[in-house]
Order: C-alpha cells, then structure tokens, then sequence
C-alpha cells in the first residue's frame, strides 16, 4: 500500500526556516518523482515543486512564489524527500502535502502538514 | 507560467441535479488536464485524468471532457457525497497549476 507521511510543520517566525519530511513506503521511492503542493487555510491548492529521480538527475523545479527561497531533496536510502523553506513569509501559511504520479497523476496524497508562520 | 480558470467558483445543487463544472487553460495543453475532489480535511483525490480518462474506484457519475484550452467536469446525478471543492490541475508545461477551484454544495 502506497504510504505518504509528512511532518515537520510547527509556528515560526517570518524569515525564519523550518524542514518538511516526506516519509514514503508501499513503493519504489527511487523511481519516483516527488512533488510539494500547499493549501493556505480556506484557499485552493499550490503546486510548490518537485525533484525528479536519480535517472533524471534529480532534476528539480518550482513555483516562482517559493523560487529562491524553498529547496526540495531527497534521499532515496531513507526513502524520504525533504522542503526546505528558507526565508518564509506570513504568506506561506498553509498545510503542505506530499505528492506523486504513481500510475496516475497525483494519485497518491499524504495527510499534510501544518506551517504557520508568524510573530 | 499556464493559469488555469475555472467556472462557477460556487454552485449550490439539489440532489440527482446534474452539474457542470469547467476549466480554462490560458494556453493550449492538449489532454494533460486532471480534476480532483477535496472534501473539508481532506486530502486532494483524483477523479478524472488526461481530460476524458476514469479512474479505477471513482464512480461513474463523473466524467470529463475537452482538449487544448477548454475542458468540463461533469457530475451527473448529484449525491450528497459530491459536496466538495473541485480543482482542475495542468502537467502540460512547468511549473504546473491548479485551478482556483469550484466549491459545490447541496441544497
């Protein structure tokens, strides 16, 4: 059974940092790309990036809003994908999930983690 | 960067009522446009791929159609379950993009 749990979301202070994990079991994690979407509270959903995998050179994209400041990783003997946010604005509030294109697009969704950021 | 729009932002339907729901890339992205269904605190589920193509569980009341700009989810025979918010989501082009979303409630 594919598995997605994230944790590591919690309160910090605008332009602090704060690392999000993605644990993932049920598949192989190393073939995967792994991708981050956020959802501000009452709002819709935010493609935040992906890092594809070690065949494509784990080759990472993102969302211009968190460019520069949010770094995705991963590390494939844990089987577990990282965000680094760096620099979070209050604006980057908002529950963040882990997601994957297993046999289809974004079939699989872990639960999601809460960032809130503010003084 | 591909924006996605989507129609109504609300719509409040009675039961066995068909609904319409539709999607507007603002450039073309052929069929690589997916929906999902979000219920309250819940996280995203996937209901219809590639624009036309049913996923295995989601019942058959939801179907989709479209290509290149413009694309439709339909929800035929509406039950109280369908409460939910609806997004569409493009994998055309990087960065991908979500729709705003369209919230469907029952009267």
């Amino acid at each position: 059974e594919v598995q997605l749990v994230e944790s590591g979301g919690g309160l910090v202070q605008p332009g602090g940092s704060l690392k999000l994990s993605c644990a993932a079991s049920g598949f192989t994690f190393s073939g995967s790309a792994m991708h981050w979407v956020r959802q501000a509270s009452g709002k819709g959903l935010e493609w935040v990036g992906r890092i594809r995998s070690k065949a494509n050179s784990y080759a990472t994209a993102y969302a211009a809003s968190v460019k520069g400041r949010f770094t995705i990783s991963r590390d494939d003997s844990k089987n577990t994908a990282y965000l680094q946010m760096n620099s979070l604005k209050t604006e980057d509030t908002a529950v963040y999930y882990c997601t994957i294109n297993w046999n289809d697009p974004f079939d699989y969704w872990g639960q999601g983690t809460l960032v809130t950021v503010s003084s | 960067e591909i924006v996605l729009t989507q129609s109504p932002d609300f719509q409040s339907v009675t039961p066995k009522e068909k609904v319409t729901i539709t999607c507007r890339a603002s450039q073309s992205i052929g069929s690589s446009l997916h929906w999902y269904q979000q219920k309250p605190d819940q996280s995203p589920k996937l209901l219809i791929k590639y624009a036309s193509q049913s996923i295995s569980g989601v019942p058959s009341r939801f179907s989709g159609s479209g290509s290149g700009t413009d694309f439709t989810l339909t929800i035929n025979s509406l039950e109280a379950e369908d409460a939910a918010a609806y997004y569409c989501h493009q994998s055309s082009s990087l960065p991908f993009t979500f729709g705003p979303g369209t919230k469907v409630d029952i009267k």
